[in-house]
């Protein structure tokens, strides 16, 4: 069955760089439009979407965040990887990676999410 | 940020309708995007419930209906029940190529 896992830091320091992992498992990220996004949500407030890249590497950032992201992937470990620089206490919030079957369709498996706080 | 709004929250008796709006602009749903909408339980990820303004994913009960003109879209619960008490998301892309959530809306059965 299709899932995905986030990992990476649960706590992270101001201006500190965030580089958060999603492994996924029961497809592949080399098959023909598929994809990963990443969505983050602060405590207490609404979903948004940081980024996405497609199996043929065709990549998209959110237009407020696209100065401090950076996602890859590793086709071969299963891996889709977000970094994140700078970042600040606003930045605390639970963050998710998600699949996308296809340009355009909406993410329709999601990652259980990993809480990250920033906090000196 | 949220590009999408919606109303903070609705509420319903058992059994009866409400409806959730989200209203975009000409850059994402007024460009022709499909808008989707989440059920997100507290403490869990959020769940597919609509794709492509109106098609439900397998499983989804049909007292979920979506749809969508202009750059507004609309969620509706029909026969309301407890356990839809949750929080809505209404989501779409824009011309930027990046997706974009709506602000969320609370559901809550009386």
């Amino acid at each position: 069955q299709v899932t995905l896992k986030e990992s990476g830091p649960v706590l992270v320091k101001p201006t500190e760089t965030l580089t958060l992992t999603c492994t996924v498992s029961g497809f592949s990220l080399s098959n023909a439009r598929m994809g990963v996004s990443w969505i983050r949500q602060p405590p207490g407030k609404a979903l948004e979407w940081l980024a996405h890249i497609f199996s043929n590497d065709e990549k998209s950032y959110s237009t407020s965040l696209k100065s401090r992201l950076t996602i890859s992937k590793d086709t071969s470990k299963s891996q889709v990887v977000l970094t994140m620089t700078n970042m600040d206490p606003v930045d605390t919030a639970t963050y998710y990676c998600a699949r996308i079957i296809s340009k355009w369709l909406p993410p329709d498996y999601w990652g259980q999410g990993t809480l990250v706080t920033v906090s000196s | 940020q949220s590009v999408l709004t919606q109303p903070p929250s609705v509420s319903g008796a058992p059994g009866q309708r409400v409806t959730i709006s989200c209203t975009g602009s000409s850059s994402n749903i007024g460009a022709g995007y499909d808008v989707h909408w989440y059920q997100q339980l507290p403490g869990t990820a959020p769940k597919l419930l609509i794709y492509g303004n109106s098609n439900r994913p397998s499983g989804v009960p049909d007292r979920f209906s979506g749809s969508k003109s202009g750059t507004s879209a609309s969620l509706a619960i029909s026969g309301l029940q407890a356990e839809d008490e949750a929080d809505y998301y209404c989501q779409s892309y824009d011309s930027s190529l990046s997706g974009v959530f709506g602000t969320g809306t609370k559901v809550t059965v009386l």
